[in-house]
């Protein structure tokens, strides 16, 4: 199985920030990575794929890059409705597999 | 627009079966060529992929659930469902459908129901 980790696992921030979340794969996946956000009580939320391809309706602040097993998610500037849980999963093979998270809170 | 809704018990006696339902309306799972999936998130901790199947039937699941993982289609009913054998308590999860859009351009879980709660109890 391929392993995804995230760094950090939590992280603090302030509005108007930018943040970037980090995730690893324990092999190459190319650009096969998605991202999704989850806030509490509530199912995840698509908002990357292949990278760095933005999901309709996404807002613009949030970029996604990288390749191979680097990859990382940036919020250019956190709104108060950014702080939530973030996942990276990876669809390069089988199993499908999720980071652990990264909880994304207000400072 | 394209809406998920998983059913089913919330509680299972340890080593019974666990059946989930869900239910998609405003698309037909027998002729959109997607593929439809089984998410779970343990109480506090992070997502695992259970399982998908095909419009056509066809599926493949997470070899870490040892075969005790099976997935269907009620097309009648625009359903898929989805039956865990000889559960325990770490099988106690929150249960997500979703959509899967593998594979292709968009290869992710881009639809997703809102949950059911599963506690695993006797």
């Amino acid at each position: 199985d391929i392993q995804m980790t995230q760094s950090p696992s939590s992280l603090s921030a302030s509005v108007g920030d930018r943040v970037t979340i980090t995730c690893r794969a324990s092999q190459s996946i190319s650009n096969y990575i998605n991202w999704y956000q989850q806030k509490p009580g509530k199912a995840p939320k698509f908002l990357i794929f292949a990278a760095s391809s933005l999901q309709s309706g996404v807002p613009s602040r949030f970029s996604g890059s990288g390749s191979g097993t680097e990859f990382t998610l940036t919020i250019s500037s956190l709104h108060p409705e950014d702080f939530a849980t973030y996942y990276c999963q990876q669809s390069y093979s089988i199993p499908r597999t999720f980071g652990q998270g990264t909880k994304l809170e207000i400072k | 627009q394209l809406q998920l809704q998983e059913s089913g018990p919330g509680l299972v006696k340890p080593s019974e079966t666990l059946s989930l339902t869900c239910t998609v309306t405003g698309d037909s799972i027998s002729s959109s060529s997607y593929y439809w999936a089984w998410i779970r998130q343990p109480p506090g901790k992070g997502l695992e992929w259970i399982g998908s199947i095909y419009y056509s039937g066809s599926t493949f699941y997470n070899p870490s659930l040892k075969g005790r993982v099976t997935i269907s289609l009620d097309t009648s009913k625009n359903q898929f469902s989805l039956k865990l054998s000889s559960v325990t308590a770490a099988d106690t999860a929150l249960y997500y459908c979703a959509r899967d859009q593998t594979p292709g351009v968009v290869d992710a879980f881009d639809v997703w129901g809102q949950g059911t709660m599963v506690t695993v109890s006797s």
